[in-house]
């Protein structure tokens, strides 16, 4: 079963712009990952965040944290054409007892030229 | 360094039959982790393995199978296939649990039962 949920699902907006993508998640966590996937191919770390962060950047990429309300957002800022994918949070659970990840559903992200 | 590579990157097989993919991870890496990717389901966990022991599994039937060899390598067998076995079937290799590194993504093999 899903841990992350992504919203939203789609999301299209014009090169330049930002896009925010949210993602919530239902049990504790040790770290929470971002992943960008091109149609059809695998997917490409982007962001790992652990959960005593609060913040973090990577190039055009921020991505925030909030453990209090599990919940995580990834900014896109000044988005090209190529930043047309899906992206993907995943947790670990730890208290699963498992430090595997799991996905969430993801948001399909469209940047119109 | 080289990327992870997954072989063959297309198959199509007939219900019944059954299936073995293989995985190479980057060199150093030991763990390996396979996911099934379907439209209707998106990305679910099948399996990770570390030092050729499977650390965990998710909720697939038995028919889903995998192992580790000493080299990293890993493989994933599928018998009897169904059509819902149809999907995009990636592996990730990371340097420790999956769970606290990144993981590194193949490209994937397009499985089409038919």
């Amino acid at each position: 079963s899903q841990q992350g949920e992504e919203d939203p699902q789609a999301l299209s907006i014009q090169e330049g712009e930002n896009a925010t993508m949210n993602c919530s998640y239902k049990t504790s966590i040790n770290n929470l990952q971002w992943y960008r996937q091109n149609s059809g191919r695998g997917l490409v770390h982007l962001i790992l965040i652990r959960s005593n962060e609060r913040e973090k950047h990577s190039g055009r990429l921020r991505v925030t944290l909030d453990t209090s309300k599990k919940s995580s957002s990834l900014l896109i800022t000044a988005s090209r054409a190529a930043d047309t994918a899906s992206y993907f949070c995943a947790t670990d659970n730890p208290q699963g007892g498992s430090e595997k990840l799991v996905f969430g559903k993801g948001t399909k992200l469209t940047v119109n030229p | 360094k080289a990327g992870v590579t997954q072989t063959p990157r297309y198959l199509i097989k007939t219900r019944g039959q059954q299936v073995t993919l293989s995985c190479s991870p980057i060199s150093g890496h030991r763990s390996v982790s396979w996911y099934q990717q379907t439209p209707g389901q998106g990305l679910q966990f099948l399996f990770e393995y570390f030092s050729e022991t499977q650390r965990n599994k998710g909720n697939f039937p038995g028919r889903f199978s995998g192992r580790q060899f000493s080299n990293s390598r890993s493989e994933m067998n599928v018998s009897t296939l169904e059509l819902g076995d149809s999907a995009l079937y990636l592996c990730a290799s990371s340097l420790w649990a999956s769970g606290s590194y990144e993981q590194y993504f193949g490209p994937g093999t397009r499985l089409t039962v038919t």
